[in-house]
């Protein structure tokens, strides 16, 4: 069975730093893309970026460039969330999900995303 | 930047159709993606490339995807179908982009 596996709730002050994880098991995990996704609480899905654990090769949505850094560790199946410094803004359950990729002539025509994580709650507060 | 926009609240009577809509500009030229959120929970991906389920997805759920709206749609609704939502689709210039997300009701 294909699944990831989050690491546990956090409770932090503004101005510290944290870091995520996210174990794959159940399938190859440096040839699938690793994604992170947040939603704020009582709101939507937003995604954050992605990781070939392969190559650790990274984007990120523009909207979240700078302000995490996406990491993975193939050795033991894991990728990472970090903050270097939180906000209180950064209140939200974060997922991790396998990124599934379709192509056409060698180029990438749409991602979507299996399994998710269990979500770890990521709360802030002085 | 490409944008999906989707109801905020459907609802539908135990046991009729359920139509979930995703609107967006020339949507039918992309793959549209849909994933159930249930209260507490992570989402699960209930439809891939605008019509494919993925195993262990009841065939009560289908997806359509045509000029500007992609539609999810749901068969004999259940109560266990109250969820929310959402359509995803990857844009070459924004890359991933979410709809806002759909509260289905079942009555």
């Amino acid at each position: 069975e294909v699944q990831l596996v989050q690491s546990g709730a956090e409770v932090k002050k503004p101005g510290e730093s944290l870091k995520i994880s996210c174990k794959g098991s159940g399938y190859s995990f440096t040839s699938y893309w690793i994604g992170w996704v947040r939603q704020m609480p009582g709101k939507g899905l937003e995604w954050m970026g992605i990781i070939y654990p392969g190559d650790s090769d990274t984007r990120y949505s523009p909207s979240f460039q700078g302000q995490v850094t996406i990491s993975a560790d193939k050795s033991i199946s894991t990728a990472y969330l970090q903050w270097s410094s939180l906000k209180a803004s950064d209140t939200a359950m974060y997922y991790c999900v396998r990124v599934l990729r379709g192509y056409s002539y060698g180029l990438t025509t749409d991602n979507w995303f299996d399994p998710w994580g269990q979500g770890t709650l990521v709360t802030v507060s002085s | 930047s490409y944008e999906l926009t989707q109801p905020l609240s459907v609802s539908v009577a135990l046991g009729q159709t359920a139509r979930i809509t995703c609107g967006g500009n020339n949507i039918g030229s992309k793959n549209v993606h849909w994933y159930q959120q249930k209260p507490g929970q992570a989402p699960v991906l209930v439809i891939y490339r605008d019509s494919n389920r993925p195993s262990g997805i009841p065939e009560r759920f289908s997806g359509s995807n045509s000029g500007n709206t992609a539609t999810l749609t749901i068969s004999r609704a259940q109560a266990g179908d109250e969820a929310d939502y959402y359509c995803q689709v990857w844009d070459s210039s924004t890359g991933e982009v979410f709809g806002g997300g759909t509260k289905l009701t079942v009555l």
